[in-house]
């Protein structure tokens, strides 16, 4: 099934560790994006792409980088994971059809947890 | 760039009432308008959307609004139920950019 997918579902790691959150769809979208939000708030757009080797920062300033080697492969990476980064992260992905963008489907979500 | 603001920030209304959530846009360039439902530990999933060529759109009990030259749209809910209850955001995109914007988002109970 078409789906977008993201593990670790729930993370709780200690100050100063690197850590991969993984973010993949197999719905054939070109376009994928990381989110982060705190639980019900506002969504914060923090990374995005358009494609295979593009990669943009968001509006929201991140001490986070992604890749973008393979087109259904979005993976988001913390260096030095900090308690400020507790939240939750988003994948999200989409696809243009004749000029236009469409809709975004997201993924379930990682909870993350900085101690 | 373009800013989204959304208005109540909560709203609750009785089973079988309407519920009106209201948005402004920034950027004149603006014209695709989705709306996404957050149930409480779920994923956003979007309800409906509306692009700039048309004013109004409907799907069963939830239809959005578009008002162009006062750079608003609203989502309009009837017969509420309580499995309506959710954070609703709305959101405005621009023609060429690839980003959505999102409002911050209403909390919406129905009670029984």
């Amino acid at each position: 099934e078409a789906d977008i997918y993201q593990t670790p579902r729930y993370l709780v790691i200690g100050t100063g560790k690197k850590i991969t959150l993984e973010c993949s769809q197999t719905m054939g979208h070109d376009k994928m994006y990381w989110y982060q939000q705190d639980p019900g708030m506002e969504l914060h757009l923090i990374h995005y792409s358009y494609g295979v080797n593009s990669t943009e920062k968001g509006d929201l300033s991140s001490e986070s980088t992604v890749s973008r080697i393979r087109t259904e492969h979005f993976p988001l990476t913390l260096e030095s994971a900090r308690p400020s980064h507790t939240s939750q992260y988003l994948c999200a992905s989409s696809e243009r059809q004749a000029g236009e963008d469409n809709e975004q489907f997201f993924g379930p979500g990682t909870r993350l947890t900085v101690l | 760039g373009e800013n989204v603001e959304q208005h109540p920030s909560t709203l609750s209304v009785q089973e079988g009432d309407s519920a009106v959530i209201k948005c402004t846009y920034s950027d004149s360039a603006s014209n695709y308008f989705p709306w996404y439902k957050q149930e409480l530990g779920k994923r956003p999933q979007l309800i409906i959307d509306i692009r700039s060529n048309v004013g109004e759109k409907k799907d069963q009990r939830i239809a959005v609004t578009l008002n162009k030259t006062a750079k608003h749209f609203s989502l309009h809910i009837t017969e509420t139920q309580p499995e309506d209850s959710a954070v609703y955001f709305c959101a405005a995109r621009a023609s060429g950019y690839s980003t959505l914007t999102f409002g911050k988002g209403t909390m919406l109970l129905v009670s029984p």
